[in-house]
Order: structure tokens, then C-alpha cells, then sequence
């Protein structure tokens, strides 16, 4: 069945030190991929999304491609701050079907 | 923000009793969905819901029912609730659950405690 596997955490970082949050996927067929964002205490906020291989999903300096060739699609920022701190989901959907998500990454960045 | 209100927000419990969680919409989205947060497991899909009256089971139905009689509301029922059933329950709504690439948006969560 269709699963996502994302790289345990938590990850810790200093202000302004570059992100990589790895993310591969199982699935048959052309999921689309998406991360989500949890900030304490609240709701997951949708991050970026990509729908076909080769996309490149943006936001907020996040960026995320859509890897067909090796079934990942990992979140990048270049410098992170300390409101990154959250825990990010890796999530796919595939139609007709429900998100399934990893079991997430927490992010703590330090001033 | 999307328009999702999840009632009540915190909840403490007895083993055995009865509870009902209520997600209410105001984006007319056709889906929506319940979803349970552990540590360790990340979301898992409880039930899901297509339309008025027409739900389905997801990963971990097991112990809960749902309802929706309206498209804004959508009802997660606990009948005899149990320890294991402590969590973190999210409500979430889409506009389309076939497309594939629509974004589901999420509620604030209830945090539920049983005891």
C-alpha cells in the first residue's frame, strides 16, 4: 500500500543554517505530494504542494521537488529562523483516496 | 484560514462514557474527515465523509462512528470511550477528496483526555 517515510527528529539548527527535511514515498500510480506545517498547539497549516513530477513546490522560502525517479520529495530553506520551530509533515494523496502522512519531523531552531 | 470550528477544544473524560466531537464548516467543502494525532504514528484516518449522509471507514475506525446530516457538520462519536482512545482528534475538509491535488484544511484539534 501507498506510505510515506520521513526522516526522524528532531532536528536542531541555529538561526540562518540551511534546512533539508528528507521525505521518500511508496505508491503506485502519480500521488501528488504535499508538506504540511504544525505550530504548537495548533492545527497543520498546508506548507507547499506539488501534483506531477518535476514540480517544485514554494513558500514562505520552503521548497520541495516532486522526485519521480527517486519517490522523494524533501523540504529545503536556505536560512532558517526561530518561528520555523514546528513539526512539518510529509503527506501524499492519491486519487480516491485519503492523505496518508509520515509521522513527522520536529524543527527546533535556536537563536 | 479555512472556516473549521472544532467543539469542545479540551475534554477530560471517564472511561466508558459516551462523547461526541463536532466539526463544523463554513467553506461548503464537500469532504471531511477525522483524523486521530500519537506520538509516534503521526495523523491516522478515522472516518471520512463524501457528501451528506455518506461516510467512510479509514485506517483506525474501530470504537468510533461518524455522522454528517449537514454539509457543514461533521460528528466523531465515541460510544463507550476507552484509554486508548486518548488523542488529539483533528477535523479536516476538502473541496474535492477524488482529485487527488486538493489540499485538505485542518481544525484547531480537541485534545482529548480519557481517563
Amino acid at each position: 500500500g501507498n506510505s510515506v517515510t520521513q526522516m526522524e527528529g528532531p532536528v536542531t539548527l541555529s538561526e540562518e543554517a540551511f534546512l533539508t527535511i528528507n521525505c521518500t514515498y511508496t505508491a503506485t500510480g502519480y500521488p501528488s505530494l504535499f508538506w504540511y506545517v504544525q505550530y504548537p498547539g495548533e492545527g497543520l497549516q498546508l506548507l507547499l504542494k506539488a501534483t506531477k513530477a518535476d514540480d517544485k513546490g514554494s513558500n514562505k522560502g520552503f521548497e520541495a521537488t516532486y522526485r519521480k525517479e527517486t519517490t522523494s520529495f524533501h523540504l529545503e530553506k536556505g536560512s532558517v529562523q526561530v518561528s520555523d520551530s514546528a513539526v512539518y509533515f510529509c503527506a501524499l494523496n492519491q486519487a480516491g483516496t485519503a492523505l496518508i502522512f509520515g509521522k513527522g519531523t520536529t524543527l527546533s531552531v535556536s537563536s | 484560514d479555512a472556516g473549521i470550528t472544532q467543539s469542545p477544544r479540551h475534554k477530560v473524560t471517564e472511561t466508558g462514557t459516551p462523547v461526541t466531537l463536532r466539526c463544523h464548516q463554513t467553506e461548503n467543502h464537500r469532504y471531511m474527515y477525522w483524523y486521530r494525532q500519537d506520538p509516534g504514528h503521526g495523523l491516522r484516518l478515522i472516518h471520512y465523509s463524501y457528501g451528506v449522509k455518506d461516510t467512510d471507514k479509514g485506517e483506525v475506525s474501530d470504537g468510533y462512528s461518524v455522522s454528517r446530516s449537514k454539509t457543514e457538520d461533521f460528528l466523531l462519536t465515541l460510544e463507550s470511550a476507552t484509554s486508548s482512545q486518548t488523542s488529539v482528534y483533528f477535523c479536516a475538509i476538502s473541496e474535492s477528496g477524488t482529485s487527488g491535488n486538493q489540499p485538505q484544511h485542518f481544525g484547531d484539534g480537541t485534545r482529548l483526555s480519557i481517563l
